[in-house]
Parts: C-alpha cells; structure tokens; sequence
C-alpha cells in the first residue's frame, strides 16, 4: 500500500525567510504532483515531477524530486504572505490511471 | 472553458437520506475522480472511472455508488447517508500527456468542491 508522509504538518513563518517542506513516499513511483489549496477552495496545480532529478522553479516557490531516495522537497524562498496556504504532494504509481495518493497536506501561515 | 463544475456546493442531509453529487467536465478528458477531503488527512480517493461507461472502487469506496454514462459527467451517490460522510467531496478529471521514457502524465484538474453535512 503506498503511504504519503509529509512534514511539517503546520509550517508558521516570517516573511523573508526561507523553509523546506518534505514529502516522502513508500513505494517506487515516477511522478509526484504538488498543489496548493486556499481556504475553502478547490486545489490548484503547481508542479508535476517527472523522473529522478527534477527541478522546477515557479516564483518563490522551487520542487525537486529523488526517485531513489522517494523524496520530494518544495522549498520557498523569500516567503510572503500571498504564499500562505496549504501544500499536498501528491504521487501515483505506474500502472495506477492517474489514481493519486496524497499526503496529509501541510498548512504555511506567512507572518509580517 | 467552465473547467470542472460541481452541484450542488452545499448540502446538509439528514441520516438515512441519499443524494447524488454532479460533477460535469468540459475538457474532454478521459478520467475522473471522486474525493473526500477531511482535516488531517488530505484527500483520499473514492471512485474513479477511465472512460465513459466504466468505473472502479479507490481506496474508500463503501457507502458510495458512481456512474458515468456520458464521458463528461461523473455522478457520485450516497444511497443512505450516514454522519462519517461529513466532508468535502471533489471532483477531478485528467487526459493524458506523455513525458520521458514514455511516463504517462495524469495532471488532475479539480473542481470547487461540494461541502456535504450529515446530521
């Protein structure tokens, strides 16, 4: 059964500063997606990660993917408010029709 | 494009009752998905079918039924409600891209979510 752990849970920061938040996953798997939900919205998409190695960068915001060690970080630099949300990784596996398992999502609270 | 659409957005429903949630794709998309969205635990998927006339159990499928009999709609029923279906139900579609060494990409689009309350 594949398992999606994420950490921290709860993430607060101070604008400017920089954090990393980690997902991990427990069984080999090609693709994980991250998403960014606002308070009572719906999810939206951020990065799709493909194959070991990748990087994608969009503004403050910069995921990478190790197949290998069943990692992906998103790491946001430079934190400010609008940023304020809560991220899930998300991965399916390879014969799995896009069936996503997510993790528990992490809530980031940006302080002035 | 309207994306993904679900009706109703809310719902309060008493113990016993049934319901069915319409989620409505205008993306000509091959798959779609249900999920429940409760604290602490992300989403967590209910049904999801990978074309018109098909569908297939995900990880928590009882007390729901599904059917999709025309490729841009997916309907999800609860036959008699009870109070742990409190949640967010969302309803996703995806197509499918192609990536390296031939991955499949299945980059989900979400709806806005139906806010179901069973008292």
């Amino acid at each position: 059964e594949l398992k999606v752990e994420q950490n921290p849970l709860f993430l607060s920061m101070q604008e400017g500063k920089n954090y990393t938040i980690y997902c991990n996953y427990s069984t080999t798997s090609d693709r994980l997606y991250w998403y960014r939900q606002d308070p009572g919205k719906s999810l939206e998409s951020l990065f799709v990660l493909l194959s070991n190695g990748a990087v994608k960068q969009e503004g403050r915001l910069m995921a990478s993917l190790d197949t290998k060690a069943r990692l992906s970080t998103l790491h946001i630099t430079a934190a400010v408010h609008d940023l304020s949300a809560t991220y899930f990784c998300a991965v399916d596996i390879h014969t799995s029709y896009g069936k996503l398992t997510f993790g528990q999502g992490t809530i980031l609270t940006v302080h002035p | 494009n309207a994306g993904v659409t679900q009706t109703p957005k809310f719902r309060v429903l008493k113990t016993g009752q049934s319901m069915t949630l319409l989620c409505a794709q205008d993306m000509n998309h091959e798959y779609m998905y249900w999920y429940r969205q409760d604290p602490g635990m992300g989403l967590r998927l209910i049904h999801y079918s990978v074309g018109e006339g098909t569908t297939a159990k995900g990880e928590v499928p009882d007390g729901y039924n599904v059917s999709r009999l025309k490729k841009q709609n997916f309907l999800l029923g609860l036959e008699s409600a009870a109070p742990s279906q409190t949640s967010v139900y969302f309803c996703a579609s995806s197509g499918v891209g192609y990536g390296p060494k031939s991955l499949y990409i299945y980059e989900q689009y979400f709806g806005p979510g139906t806010r179901l309350t069973v008292t």
